[in-house]
């Protein structure tokens, strides 16, 4: 079993959709969870993060987070055709550390027009 | 303007030759380290540096090695023991004293091996 597992997708909405991208994770000690997201051929840049069980809001986008069930997410409220880019969830274990971040294969997301 | 700067952006490598990403970051963050990206892949671990003159072992360390001389600058060098050195190689940095240790990454250098 992976240590963090994100569906590869694609996923595909239309434009003005709610997008619902998931992520599950291993380890019960995870304490920090992220989501990047990362255009073809760029690099990563963070969207948002969380680490206390239920959702955080950041404008268009919401982070839920379920540590007993071992899950996070992220809601993408009225997709844009900008928003096409793969989502790249990634849990860190020790949050006072600086530990190191696990990341999940990423999931491709298509907004079509 | 505070960030992270790689170069070069892309580089090519000959088999058997040693080469050295340069990573430099603005931001006075303590912690730096280095990933793998590969087509279609998430981000493996290669080294990270929590302070200066001390790093650690990331998931696919074999044929990488570090330096953290100072606390700006983390160069990653490819050995010619790696032997699948293609790859997108990406430096990211993060403080640690703020707790949630959020990584801010550098724009990537593509190596190929020819």
């Amino acid at each position: 079993q992976k240590e963090v597992e994100q569906n590869s997708g694609p996923l595909s909405v239309p434009e003005g959709a709610i997008a619902s991208l998931n992520c599950t994770y291993s380890d019960r000690g995870s304490q920090s969870f992220f989501w990047y997201r990362q255009y073809s051929g760029k690099s990563p840049e963070l969207i948002m993060f969380i680490y206390s069980n239920g959702d955080k809001e950041d404008g268009r986008f919401t982070a839920q987070l379920n540590k007993a069930s071992q899950y996070v997410s992220l809601l993408i409220r009225d997709s844009q055709p900008s928003d096409s880019a793969t989502y790249l969830c990634a849990v860190n274990r020790f949050r006072n550390q600086g530990g190191k971040l696990i990341f999940g294969q990423g999931t491709e997301l298509s907004v079509k027009p | 303007d505070g960030g992270i700067t790689q170069s070069p952006k892309y580089l090519f490598r000959k088999e058997g030759q040693n080469v050295t990403l340069s990573c430099e970051q603005n931001l006075n963050h303590d912690a730096m380290y280095w990933y793998r990206q590969d087509p279609g892949q998430g981000l493996r671990l290669i080294y990270y540096s929590q302070i200066v003159n001390d790093f650690q072992k990331g998931d696919i360390a074999e044929g990488y090695s570090v330096s953290r001389e100072k606390k700006e600058s983390f160069p990653l060098t490819v050995t010619s023991a790696q032997k699948n050195p293609t790859a997108f190689y990406l430096c990211a940095s993060s403080q640690t004293s703020k707790g949630s240790n959020e990584q801010f990454f550098g724009p990537g250098t593509r190596l190929t091996v020819l």
